[in-house]
């Protein structure tokens, strides 16, 4: 158990709807991450908090969107949704900003079908 | 820009036996940091194994241990006495100052009976 929680574990829904993925960081870290696992793009970096602000952007689409509340657990926005969309998505945590070397510890990931 | 590219799409090893996945990586960055993550079937993401950089010591954790080549920018992994639990699909990862992880596509380990 990583201690990094992500909800929900799955799901189903349809092409131009909104989902919000929630994810809450292990005790202690104060860096969020978010990544995204599909078949033809690999692990890609999506976006990262640290302590309730944003630090980088990787390849996040306009449609996407997240923040990081005071009490440090995290939303991933997902709009506008399309079959490409279709992806497993990964949050982590690590107690350090960028550039720490910290280790990231990952979350069990939401999968999200879009039918 | 930075790049992490692991050759080696599949492998597979004997129960008991040793087996080493490959990976290389490009940075102009001094201060980074390279790691190795182990995703099973469950596709959980697990941390194996951390390497910083600017240390020339290689990392070694109970079976898994690095052959870190800084010259070469080469960061292998090595499993001794390979376990039917180390069937998975094995990602290379670095990270600079963005702090955020580059990963390679992966190798897909299969460890046999």
């Amino acid at each position: 158990d990583s201690g990094v929680t992500q909800t929900p574990k799955h799901l189903i829904t349809a092409t131009g709807q909104r989902v919000t993925l929630r994810c809450s960081p292990r005790s202690g870290d104060l860096s969020v991450y978010w990544y995204q696992q599909s078949l033809d793009q690999g692990l890609q970096f999506l976006i990262h908090y640290y302590n309730g602000e944003e630090r980088a952007k990787g390849n996040i689409l306009e449609r996407f969107s997240a923040q990081q509340f005071p009490d440090l657990h995290s939303e991933l926005n997902l709009s506008s949704l399309e079959l490409g969309d279709s992806a497993l998505y990964f949050c982590a945590s690590s107690v350090g900003s960028q550039g720490s070397g910290q280790p990231q510890h990952f979350g069990d990931g939401t999968r999200l079908s879009i039918l | 820009a930075q790049t992490v590219t692991q050759s080696q799409p599949e492998m597979s090893v004997q129960e008991a036996e040793t087996v080493t996945l490959s990976c290389t990586y490009d940075t102009s960055e001094n201060n980074y940091y390279l790691f190795w993550y182990k995703q099973p079937p469950s596709r959980q993401m697990i941390l194996v194994i951390r390497q910083e950089a600017y240390k020339q010591q290689n990392a070694t954790e109970n079976r898994f241990s690095v052959n870190f080549q800084k010259a070469a920018k080469s960061f292998s992994l090595k499993i001794s006495d390979s376990q039917l639990g180390d069937t998975a699909m094995y990602f290379c990862a670095g990270g600079g100052s963005q702090g955020n992880l580059i990963f390679g596509k992966g190798t897909k380990l299969s460890v046999k009976p």
